[in-house]
């Protein structure tokens, strides 16, 4: 089975702190994802990266940045914490078949 | 432009009804389209996928879904509902990248 594991379930943080959400996957996928999921709009791309030190910005980028240097871990990172970025942030690893796996999520509430 | 519409936000069944959650998309060329499931503070899991060839395809946990190219629709089906099906559902659309629907949450009653 894919597994795909995000370092924090509940995440508590101040207005202005940098924030570091990682996502590691087992399958040797090479396209992994961040999203936001938000109620009443569903979910939202924030980056992609289709290889190790590849990024591409998704729908709304602004406010974060990604690091992937190995191809198993792909972190998000909210450089200035603000209160609109509280959400339900997903993982994502996709297979050649375009089959999306998610990790469990990370609720950050942003103080 | 790409998009995938769920207009349902809401469904409430009796458990052993059956069930259709609606999803249309806009794409113009063939479409990649995906049902997802997500439980309450959960990750989303794959129910099913539609790339090509038989337009009913099978998925898990009884699920179904109809590809319709003149409705431009792919709507999820099952026969029986289980207290378990209660979750969020989503319909995907694979452009370059995935476009999902708002979701569909489905409530079961006993």
């Amino acid at each position: 089975d894919v597994k795909v594991t995000q370092s924090s379930r509940y995440l508590v943080k101040r207005t202005g702190e940098k924030v570091f959400l990682e996502c590691v996957q087992d399958m040797d996928h090479e396209n992994m994802f961040w999203y936001r999921q938000d109620p009443g709009l569903g979910l939202r791309l924030i980056y992609f990266s289709y290889d190790v030190k590849m990024k591409e910005k998704g729908d709304i980028p602004e406010g974060y940045s990604v690091s992937r240097e190995k191809k198993e871990r792909f972190s998000l990172i909210l450089e200035s914490a603000s209160t609109n970025q509280t959400s339900m942030y997903l993982c994502a690893s996709e297979t050649s078949s375009y089959e999306q796996y998610f990790g469990p999520g990370t609720r950050l509430t942003v103080t | 432009a790409q998009s995938v519409t769920q207009p349902d936000i809401h469904i409430t069944v009796s458990e052993g009804a059956s069930l259709e959650l609606r999803c249309n998309y806009s794409y113009g060329a063939t479409p990649y389209l995906f049902w997802y499931v997500q439980s309450p503070g959960q990750g989303l899991q794959l129910l099913l996928k539609y790339f090509s060839g038989d337009t009913l395809v099978q998925g898990i946990k009884g699920f179904e879904a109809e590809f319709k190219r003149s409705q431009s629709s792919f709507n999820l089906r099952k026969p029986s509902v289980h207290w378990s099906d209660a979750a969020e559902y989503f319909c995907a659309l694979n452009t370059d990248k995935l476009i999902f629907g708002t979701g569909t949450r489905l409530q079961v009653f006993p």
